[in-house]
């Protein structure tokens, strides 16, 4: 168990929709970390945040979007949903040594 | 911009064989490399780490040592098992592990008993 939980586990929505995925890091960890893992793309870092501000961005689309509250878990927000979004997302976090600690992910299908 | 390239397998050995896969990298400044591991319908763990040329690190049995002159970053363990069939990602930061990841494509490993 790495400490960093994700909900739902499963996502089964239809396109045109908007879902939102949620990430609690671990107990201290300022960092978090969105990526996405499709069988096509492979492994994609999406976005960080840092204490509550966006720190880098990756290959995000611009229906994509984050943000990370002042109790430090963070949400990643899906929007007109296309059937190519189907992935599964992981969240990722990281204290000072910069060692990211991955969650179990959330499987996202859209039909 | 910044890449990872290894075998994607699937890749099937006996148990108790010798592993190695391939990993090399591109990278614009002095990345730190890693190796994570992903068993069936779990998240990644980070297997080892090394953040400068000529680093080996190992973890479990399993080894890799940062070639600056040859930009590799080759996994290597001496006598595989059973529990070793996994996923197994190579990546790379340019910010020590505090950015975003570059991952490769991932290489399944198979071990047959």
């Amino acid at each position: 168990d790495s400490g960093v939980t994700q909900t739902p586990k499963h996502l089964i929505t239809a396109t045109g929709q908007r879902v939102t995925l949620r990430c609690s890091p671990r107990s201290g960890d300022l960092s978090v970390y969105w990526y996405q893992q499709s069988l096509d793309q492979g492994l994609q870092f999406l976005i960080q945040y840092y204490n509550g501000e966006e720190r880098a961005k990756g290959n995000i689309l611009e229906r994509f979007s984050a943000q990370q509250f002042p109790d430090l878990h963070s949400e990643l927000n899906l929007s007109s949903l296309e059937l190519g979004d189907s992935a599964l997302y992981f969240c990722a976090s990281s204290g000072s040594v910069g060692e990211q600690f991955f969650g179990p992910g959330t499987r996202l299908t859209v039909l | 911009g910044d890449s990872v390239t290894q075998m994607e397998g699937p890749v099937t050995l006996s148990e108790e064989a010798f592993l190695t896969i391939n990993c090399t990298y591109t990278a614009t400044g002095y990345p730190s490399l890693f190796w994570y591991v992903q068993y069936p319908g779990e998240g990644l763990q980070l297997l080892l780490k090394a953040t400068k040329a000529d680093d080996k690190g190992s973890n479990k049995g399993f080894e890799a040592t940062y070639r600056k002159e040859t930009t590799s970053f080759h996994l290597e363990k001496g006598s595989v098992q059973v529990s070793d069939s996994a996923v197994y990602f190579c990546a790379l930061s340019e910010g020590g592990g505090a950015d975003g990841l570059t991952f490769g494509k991932g290489t399944h490993l198979i071990i047959q008993p």
